[in-house]
């Protein structure tokens, strides 16, 4: 167990819909990242937060947002769904802004049927 | 820009054989961190190693060592007396140490391991 929990694991959904993965990071991390994994593109980093705010933006849609919440916990909310969204989403955690290297989750795998 | 190429997609060995599993970066900094990662077939991500651009020592761990070679962009896992148990994907990826703190991958390596 990484100690960084993602709910739900699997996710089954229909096109046009939306979704909430959620994230609670490693007692102490305050810094939370959001990966997706796709066949076509890889493992692509997608957003950073630290300590509620956001730190850095990767290659993330508009239809994605995300936001941390005061207990540190975050959600990564993707709206419009296409079937090219299909993915496993990871959530990581770290204890600071630019720790070099951090621990992932066991990530949430979408299917957008 | 930065860059981590792992070019074998896909190995196929008999248990027991060592493996090597290649990765070229590309990066202008001269501080970066280096990292290996293995994706068995439940999907997590485990974490193998973190080596630092000023620290070219090899590592041995177990069945598992790393070959860290500044001079070729390179750092190189291997895999000795492999075990079905190894069969997964296994990924390079690069971390800046300014900027943005995201992982590059490469595009990762899957491993099969033959009984």
């Amino acid at each position: 167990d990484s100690g960084v929990t993602q709910t739900p694991k699997h996710l089954i959904t229909a096109t046009g819909q939306r979704v909430t993965l959620r994230c609670s990071p490693r007692s102490g991390d305050l810094s939370v990242y959001w990966y997706q994994q796709s066949l076509d593109q890889g493992l692509q980093f997608l957003i950073q937060y630290y300590n509620g705010e956001e730190r850095a933006k990767g290659n993330i849609l508009e239809r994605f947002s995300a936001q941390q919440f005061p207990d540190l916990h975050s959600e990564l909310n993707l709206s419009s769904l296409e079937l090219g969204d299909s993915a496993l989403y990871f959530c990581a955690s770290s204890e600071g802004i630019s720790n070099y290297g951090y621990t992932f989750g066991s990530g949430t795998r979408l299917t957008v049927v | 820009a930065q860059k981590v190429t792992q070019a074998q997609t896909e190995i196929s060995v008999v248990e027991k054989e060592d493996v090597t599993l290649d990765c070229v970066y590309e990066t202008r900094d001269t501080t970066y961190y280096l990292f290996w990662y293995k994706q068995p077939p439940s999907g997590e991500l485990v974490f193998l190693i973190r080596r630092n651009s000023f620290d070219e020592q090899n590592e041995i761990s177990g069945r598992y060592s790393w070959n860290f070679q500044k001079s070729t962009s390179s750092f190189n896992f291997t895999i000795t007396a492999s075990q079905v148990v190894d069969s997964a994907v296994y990924f390079c990826a690069l971390i800046r140490t300014s900027g943005t703190y995201k992982y590059i991958f490469g595009t990762g390596t899957r491993l099969k391991v033959l009984a």
